[in-house]
């Protein structure tokens, strides 16, 4: 079975500031990787995915994330934090194997308070 | 602005009445879900929708009934809901269920009073 951890419930930080928001996984089979962000009272929205090829991905808002598949994690990095990316951040994991569902698996979440 | 939109935003019901969350996919996908996010939970995964046909069932309780007439349109049914049902449910798509990417509505916030 899948599952993924994310390793910190809160991360504050500092505007201008870099970030890493952590997120590890286990699973039996290849994966696709992704993390979204939720802004309060809002639904999910895609900030970058991992499917094949460069394991550095670039997402939107200047975040990017690395693929290691030998230490089976996701990490989610921005350089420069703004006051605007105080959200919750989830890391998520689905299985690319021909019985998946395209069901995506998630980890508990990271809250990421900016401080001005 | 999203391509799947969640009605109603808001939802206050009590335990012994009948209601319907709606969920509508505006991008021509084949795959459709329902998910609850729970305060201090991980999102949980309810039901999954291929090409209208119900393709996985996450051990929910028969008080939610989902309904999927076509790829465009998911229903979530409630009824003799409890308190601790209250909770954010999400509706997402993807194109064909191979995993690649979800898109999420904005939710509908219920509450069982």
């Amino acid at each position: 079975a899948q599952s993924v951890t994310q390793l910190d419930s809160q991360v504050p930080v500092f505007e201008e500031a870099p970030v890493e928001l952590r997120c590890n996984y286990s699973s039996s089979v290849s994966v696709y990787l992704f993390w979204y962000v939720q802004y309060p009272n809002q639904g999910l929205q895609l900030l970058l995915k991992y499917l094949s090829g460069s394991t550095l991905v670039k997402g939107i808002n200047g975040f990017e994330a690395e693929f290691n598949k030998s230490q089976t994690s996701f990490h989610l990095r921005k350089p420069s934090v703004h006051i605007s990316d105080t959200a919750e951040y989830f890391c998520a994991v689905s299985d690319r194997g021909s019985s998946n569902t395209g069901k995506l698996i998630f980890g508990q979440g990271t809250t990421l308070q900016v401080k001005p | 602005e999203t391509g799947v939109t969640q009605t109603p935003r808001h939802l206050v019901m009590g335990m012994t009445n009948k209601k319907s969350l709606k969920c509508e996919q505006h991008l021509g996908h084949n795959a459709m879900y329902w998910y609850k996010q729970s305060a201090k939970k991980p999102l949980e995964l309810m039901f999954v929708y291929n090409f209208k046909e119900q393709t996985e069932n996450n051990s929910v309780p028969s008080r939610f009934s989902p309904e999927c007439p076509n790829s465009s349109h998911l229903f979530l049914h409630l009824h003799t809901l409890q308190p601790e049902d209250s909770a954010l449910y999400l509706c997402a798509s993807s194109q064909d269920g191979q995993g690649t990417e979800a898109f999420f509505g904005q939710g509908t916030r219920l509450t069982v009073v």
